[in-house]
């Protein structure tokens, strides 16, 4: 089954302590993206990946790593999070970045940092 | 002015009866523009895409892109509870790769 998976599905942390949630896609997409959503802002875009080895900035990126050492996996860092990275993150990922390729969606990791 | 951007309802439509989304996005170089549905702590999944001028239709949906007054709109014909949720509007821009710019959604409520 063609999916984006994420892992873990929740996560409940400590302040300073770091850690990585894993995003992985079966469908051989070029692109890759993160985003994370909070209530009255909408999905905002943390990092981006065009491909292997190439990533770049989103609108939010302060407090987040990303890498693509691969092209099916793009795991989102935290190497010390804080309370207001508290929210509901979303990998995704689309073939190719022009204008008519959707991005697929996985299920979501909701982080809570104490 | 935000960049792309939706009532936040909650909208509220009786069963049977046509949901009228709307999207206004402020970028006149926005290519395509997309529409996702969003159940509660759920991911949002794509339910159409339209980058011409016009309307494309698709089973109950029709997606209605008029890029000189810079909004697209989502008509739910014959409205039922399950399509109770928060639909996003999403933009593409020519110029920045593949990035998908959001508004905050839309609650819709059905009502049987």
């Amino acid at each position: 089954e063609a999916q984006v998976t994420q892992n873990p599905r929740y996560l409940i942390t400590v302040t300073g302590k770091k850690l990585t949630v894993t995003c992985s896609q079966n469908m051989n997409h070029e692109y890759m993206s993160w985003y994370r959503q909070d209530p009255g802002l909408g999905l905002r875009q943390i990092y981006y990946s065009m491909n292997v080895e190439v990533t770049d900035k989103g609108d939010v990126p302060e407090g987040y790593k990303v890498s693509r050492k691969e092209k099916r996996n793009f795991p989102l860092i935290l190497e010390s999070p804080s309370p207001n990275q508290t929210s509901l993150y979303f990998c995704a990922s689309s073939p190719r970045t022009g204008p008519t390729y959707e991005q697929y969606f996985g299920p979501g990791t909701r982080l809570t940092v104490t | 002015q935000k960049e792309v951007e939706q009532n936040s309802g909650p909208l509220s439509v009786p069963e049977g009866a046509i949901a009228s989304l709307n999207c206004t996005y402020s970028d006149r170089g926005s290519q395509s523009f997309f529409w996702y549905r969003q159940y509660s702590g759920k991911s949002p999944e794509l339910i159409m895409f339209i980058y011409s001028n016009g309307d494309k239709e698709d089973g109950r949906f029709t997606a209605q892109l008029n890029k000189a007054s810079q909004y697209v709109s989502l008509l739910i014909r014959d409205s039922q509870p399950s399509d109770s949720a928060t639909y996003l509007c999403a933009v593409k821009r020519g110029n920045q790769g593949g990035k998908l710019i959001f508004g905050q959604g839309t609650e819709l409520s059905v009502k049987p």
